[in-house]
């Protein structure tokens, strides 16, 4: 069936450290692909997204590929701050009229100074 | 993207009382979700939305413990009935189809 696995934490980096979340997902045809980030206390926020096959989201530092031969949308950052510091979901939307979002477990990342 | 306010943020109650959480969106959304993220885990879907029509609930959850109101295409209600510390949670709102943006959450606990 349709699913999210992500890679699990925590992780822990030093400031300007390089940041990879792996994720991968199982799902018939080509559904849209997302990260979310949720801050302390918090609700989430999109952080990016892509739509198709090779597309790139970026936003705040943060990229993330559509890689359609591995299945995967891994997210990517070159230089991490301690205001990064979140859990991470990576989700798709497989369509249909419900619009129903499959969630990751999600990732805790903490950056220290 | 849509502005999504919740109310209340946070609440404590006592086993076996009820409380009913507001979503109000900044404008006219045809779905509007409910989901529940209990401690440390991820987000599971509660239910849909439609303006006009009864919510559409996901395999585990059922209407006398989550019932949802939608009495305009900008507002949605969801009650947590009959409440154990097993709902402590944040519950989440949510509009769009392809895209979809979240509320700040209510953050649930029950003792």
């Amino acid at each position: 069936g349709n699913s999210v696995t992500q890679m699990e934490g925590p992780v822990t980096l030093s400031e300007e450290a390089f940041l990879t979340i792996n994720c991968t997902y199982t799902a018939t045809g080509y559904p849209s692909l997302f990260w979310y980030v949720q801050y302390p206390g918090e609700g989430l926020q999109l952080l990016l997204k892509a739509t198709k096959a090779d597309d790139k989201g970026s936003n705040k530092g943060f990229e993330a590929t559509y890689r359609k031969e591995t299945t995967s949308f891994h997210l990517e950052k070159g230089s991490v701050q301690v205001s990064d510091s979140a859990v991470y979901f990576c989700a798709f939307y497989y369509g249909g009229s419900q619009g129903n979002l499959i969630f990751g477990k999600g990732t805790k990342l903490s950056v220290k100074p | 993207s849509a502005v999504i306010s919740q109310k209340p943020s946070r609440d404590i109650c006592q086993r076996g009382t009820s409380l009913t959480i507001q979503c109000q969106v900044d404008s006219q959304v045809t779905m509007m979700f409910w989901y529940r993220q209990q401690p440390g885990q991820s987000l599971t879907l509660i239910a849909t939305a439609n303006q006009g029509s009864e919510a559409t609930y996901e395999s585990g959850f059922v209407i006398d413990k989550f019932p949802i109101s939608r009495p305009n295409l900008t507002f949605s209600t969801l009650t947590v009935s009959n409440m154990s510390p097993e709902d402590s949670s944040i519950y989440l709102c949510s509009v769009g189809i392809d895209t979809q943006y979240f509320g700040p959450g209510t953050r649930l606990t029950v003792l």
